[in-house]
């Protein structure tokens, strides 16, 4: 079974330029998060859809990042513009109600470094 | 509120001692999930235990042991005899649960390295 797929692997961009990143999920696992790490902490949650309607955005900020899952499946997150601030890894994991309790799947990861 | 403090930002130890990571959770749910995840410097993070809690018994699992203790609010994790491959960083995790969606929340990490 394929894993959790993300792209690209690491971007470099000057503040207040945008910035995408793709993932795709396990396939068949409904339920796909984005998450913010930066360095030396522990993963912060972004956005949770659920298909492709959104479940959690409480901690997305809204006035430069959004969040698409248009056909359920892929999903695309889009910073702009960049700030410093917005250095981080940025994760991506996919879930299935059918999987344990809470199992997350992560991909590797974004790494976003803004000059 | 939610929230996973893990006091140890790093340990270093020598290959083959033991390790213990420490991992004290808050939480007013009654029903919750606990995980630890070891993300090595490819950057995946890799589940490595589940336990509910309903669930106070201690597991191990090869080298890997955990001791749930409800009263303390601990969830810590021992590495017996580590070894270098150990060398990641590990993070505690506290899953609420609710209908069909969960929300995890993590530690800080605790950078664990092993020297040969």
């Amino acid at each position: 079974e394929a894993g959790v797929a993300q792209s690209p692997r690491y971007k470099i961009i000057e503040k207040r330029q945008s910035v995408a990143f793709w993932c795709n999920p396990i396939s068949g696992h409904a339920t796909l998060y984005w998450y913010q790490q930066i360095l030396g902490q522990g993963p912060k949650l972004l956005i949770q859809f659920q298909n492709n309607g959104v479940v959690d955005d409480s901690q997305l900020p809204k006035d430069r990042f959004s969040a698409e899952r248009l056909k359920g499946v892929d999903s695309t997150l889009k910073i702009q513009p960049a700030k410093l601030e917005d250095s981080a890894v940025y994760l991506c994991a996919s879930s299935s109600p059918r999987g344990s309790p809470g199992e997350q799947f992560f991909g590797p990861g974004t790494r976003l470094t803004v000059l | 509120a939610q929230k996973v403090t893990q006091a140890q930002t790093e340990i270093s130890v020598v290959e083959k001692e033991d390790v213990t990571l420490d991992c004290v959770y808050e939480t007013r749910d009654t029903t919750y999930y606990l995980f630890w995840y070891k993300q090595p410097p490819s950057g995946e993070l890799v589940f490595l235990i589940r336990r509910n809690s309903f669930d106070e018994q201690n597991e191990i699992s090869g080298r890997y042991s955990w001791n749930f203790q409800k009263s303390t609010s601990s969830f810590n994790f021992t590495i017996t005899a580590s070894q270098v491959v150990d060398s990641a960083v590990y993070f505690c995790a506290l899953i609420r649960l609710y209908s069909s969606a969960s929300k995890i929340i993590f530690g800080s990490g605790t950078r664990l390295s092993i020297r040969p």
